[in-house]
């Protein structure tokens, strides 16, 4: 069963557009939704992230965009340069303490940018 | 020097091997995670502990195992290794005390089963 689903699987852009990553999710419990961004060789990075109490978070270039009644979330990346070309994972969790499964991160099965010169 | 570190980073391995990932950390974390990446498929939680006597499996633990050694140690193990364990690995850590602190990630081990 995958609870988030993202698209879309590969996204090519050219240097200063904007690129777009959508995510959707299932389970009305989550409240935690990051971006972890990855380069080639790296493992994945804490990119930015939002809870459900705010529709938008922007951190300089990248903005969420949030959506709880349609359950769906969305990365933008405004004037995309070509050091953004990464593999994008959208994720979502419900918060719990200390302990417990439900708190896991469930990935998106993640988006590939490429910003072409 | 990195604060999540897995060893090897790549291995070429035969089918019924047994092989073990290890994954070390110096940022004082009590929870660490081992994950799978396949292309296509995002990342696959295949085990967690929340202290070095807590282990939990995850999403896809079948055919894997793990050891807690250290509070900074934890090691991914497969015992009988078969091709379609062939995959990108990942050992992550989180600190403080709730789902939503951020998981940091080590550089991956690329396993290779033939």
């Amino acid at each position: 069963q995958q609870q988030v689903k993202q698209s879309p699987q590969s996204l090519i852009v050219q240097k200063g557009g904007i690129s777009i990553i959508n995510c959707a999710y299932e389970n009305t419990a989550f409240d935690y939704f990051p971006w972890y961004q990855q380069f080639p060789g790296k493992g994945p990075a804490l990119l930015i992230a939002i809870r459900p109490d705010v529709s938008e978070k922007k951190e300089g270039r990248f903005t969420i965009s949030f959506n709880k009644s349609a359950k769906q979330f969305s990365l933008h990346i405004m004037d995309s340069q070509p050091g953004d070309s990464a593999t994008y994972f959208c994720a979502a969790t419900r918060f719990m303490n200390y302990g417990g499964s439900q708190g896991n991160l469930i990935f998106g099965k993640g988006t590939k940018l490429s910003v072409k010169p | 020097d990195a604060d999540v570190t897995q060893t090897p980073r790549n291995r070429i391995t035969k089918t019924g091997k047994r092989i073990m990932l290890e994954c070390s950390q110096t940022k004082g974390h009590d929870r660490m995670y081992w994950y799978r990446q396949d292309p296509g498929l995002g990342l696959q939680l295949i085990y967690y502990s929340f202290d070095v006597k807590d282990i939990n499996k995850g999403e896809i633990s079948d055919g894997y195992s793990v050891s807690r050694q250290a509070q900074a140690k934890f090691s991914l193990s497969l015992e009988s290794a078969i091709p379609n364990q062939t995959a990108l690995y990942f050992c992550a850590t989180s600190g403080g005390g709730s789902s939503t602190d951020t998981q940091y990630f080590g550089p991956g081990t690329r396993l290779t089963v033939l």
